[in-house]
């Protein structure tokens, strides 16, 4: 069985500021890893994606996430937070068996004033 | 379509009724799956389907829920005898098999109230 924890439910950050929302996971299995983002009413978008290959994966906007396979997590960074990135982000994980579904994190609640 | 649709987009129902919830997946896209998210429980797998193959039911909280995929494409979520801790959002997701982005999207979802 897989879980994934997200230790913070909200983190409040100013803008221009960097922030770093936390994923742990556990798996017995190899897996892959997503970061989706879900704006204010709206639907669930991937972000940013591990499968294989570099350990260290961006967005195309400025976010990353470095997976560390001996610390079993995948942090999402972004050294410089705008206010159109106050979102919901949810970690996941999936064994890579395929087409397997997903397991979500409870979700961090990104949010940013001026 | 271009994206992943369900209808409707927010559903009101009395205890007890029977509610059905319906999910066009991208077209090509031959897996398809139900998840909730509710309030203090995140996001939590409900069925997926892949192709012909038996639906993987196993997240399904009761057998109040049950969901079908027909021709392959649309699938209907339905919940008997609704429950007030059935009030959530229900989304639907769609993939590709082949591409190897293991990459599922989703629709806007169905906000279900109970009253």
């Amino acid at each position: 069985a897989q879980s994934v924890t997200q230790l913070d439910s909200q983190v409040p950050v100013f803008e221009e500021a960097p922030v770093e929302l936390r994923c742990n996971y556990s798996s017995s299995v190899s897996v892959y890893l997503f970061w989706y983002v879900q704006y204010p009413n709206q639907g669930l978008q991937l972000l940013l994606k591990y499968l294989s290959g570099s350990t260290l994966v961006e967005s195309i906007n400025g976010f990353e996430a470095e997976f560390n396979k001996s610390q079993t997590s995948f942090h999402l960074r972004k050294p410089s937070v705008h206010i159109s990135d106050t979102a919901e982000y949810f970690c996941a994980v999936s064994d890579g068996a395929g087409y397997s579904t997903l397991t979500f994190g409870k979700g961090t609640m990104l949010l940013v004033s001026p | 379509g271009a994206g992943v649709s369900q209808s409707p987009s927010n559903k009101v129902t009395e205890k007890g009724k029977d509610v059905e919830l319906r999910c066009d997946p991208i077209s090509g896209h031959t897996a398809l799956y139900w998840y909730r998210q509710s309030l203090g429980q995140g996001l939590e797998f409900l069925i997926y389907f892949q192709g012909n193959s038996a639906p993987d039911k196993s997240g399904l909280p009761s057998d109040r829920f049950s969901a079908e995929r027909t021709g392959g494409s649309v699938s209907t979520l339905t919940i008997q005898r609704t429950q007030q801790e059935d009030s959530a959002v229900y989304l639907c997701a769609s993939s590709f098999p082949g591409q190897g982005s293991y990459e599922q999207y989703f629709g806007p979802g169905t906000r279900l109230t109970v009253t």
